[in-house]
């Protein structure tokens, strides 16, 4: 069965610093991976995602995230933090093979962005 | 404008009566599934549609059903809600399951049992 963990509840950076997120996942066959985002009262949207094509995946408002399956990871990382970015951030995996569930959600990563 | 719509957006409710929660997609999608968002704990799926008429329980169905009469919807009944079904609620869909499948999310629905 597939799993993710995403190794920090919440992070807090400066504005214009870098922003580091955790993704650790667990999946039995090829996995996708995905970042989603989830600003104050809106939504889910979708930030970047894994396709097993190139492994450094760049996606939204300059965020990137790095595939590495030696190491089960995926984090999501941003040269600059904005104020804008401060949201909620859920790792997601996905496994084709493994019942019918295609989504599997970190328990999520609150940033916070400090002026 | 692609998207999923639900409603209502906020609903406060007591306890024993029945409720139900629609989620409506205009993409043509296959597959459509409900989460609740609980503190700590992320999205934890409830129930999930492959296609119409056939639905499945996800990882914390009891409480809820849904039906799938139709592709575009998708709705979340609560028979008789009780305070723990609190919660923040999301529909998604997806053009289909598995890799490389990402999942188009509604706004969600508050939700508040007393």
């Amino acid at each position: 069965a597939q799993s993710v963990t995403q190794l920090d509840s919440h992070v807090s950076v400066s504005e214009g610093t870098p922003v580091l997120l955790r993704c650790n996942y667990s999946s039995s066959y090829s996995p996708s991976l995905f970042w989603y985002v989830q600003h104050p009262n809106k939504g889910l949207q979708l930030l970047l995602k894994y396709t097993s094509a190139a492994t450094l995946v760049k996606g939204i408002n300059g965020f990137e995230a790095e595939f590495k399956k030696s190491e089960t990871s995926f984090h999501l990382t941003k040269p600059s933090a904005h104020m804008s970015d401060a949201a909620e951030y859920f790792c997601v995996v996905s496994d084709l093979y493994v019942g019918n569930t295609p989504l599997v959600f970190g328990k999520g990563t609150r940033l916070s962005v400090i002026a | 404008e692609a998207q999923v719509t639900q409603n209502p957006r906020y609903l406060i409710t007591v306890t024993g009566k029945k409720l139900t929660v629609t989620c409506s997609q205009n993409m043509n999608h296959e597959y459509m599934s409900w989460y609740r968002q609980d503190p700590g704990l992320g999205l934890r799926q409830i129930y999930y549609s492959m296609n119409v008429e056939v639905t499945d329980k996800g990882d914390v169905p009891e409480g809820y059903k849904v039906s799938r009469k139709e592709k575009r919807n998708f709705p979340l009944i609560l028979e008789s809600p009780s305070p723990n079904q609190t919660s923040l609620y999301f529909c998604a869909s997806s053009p289909q399951t598995g890799v490389n499948t990402e999942a188009f999310f509604g706004q969600g629905t508050r939700l508040t049992v007393v």
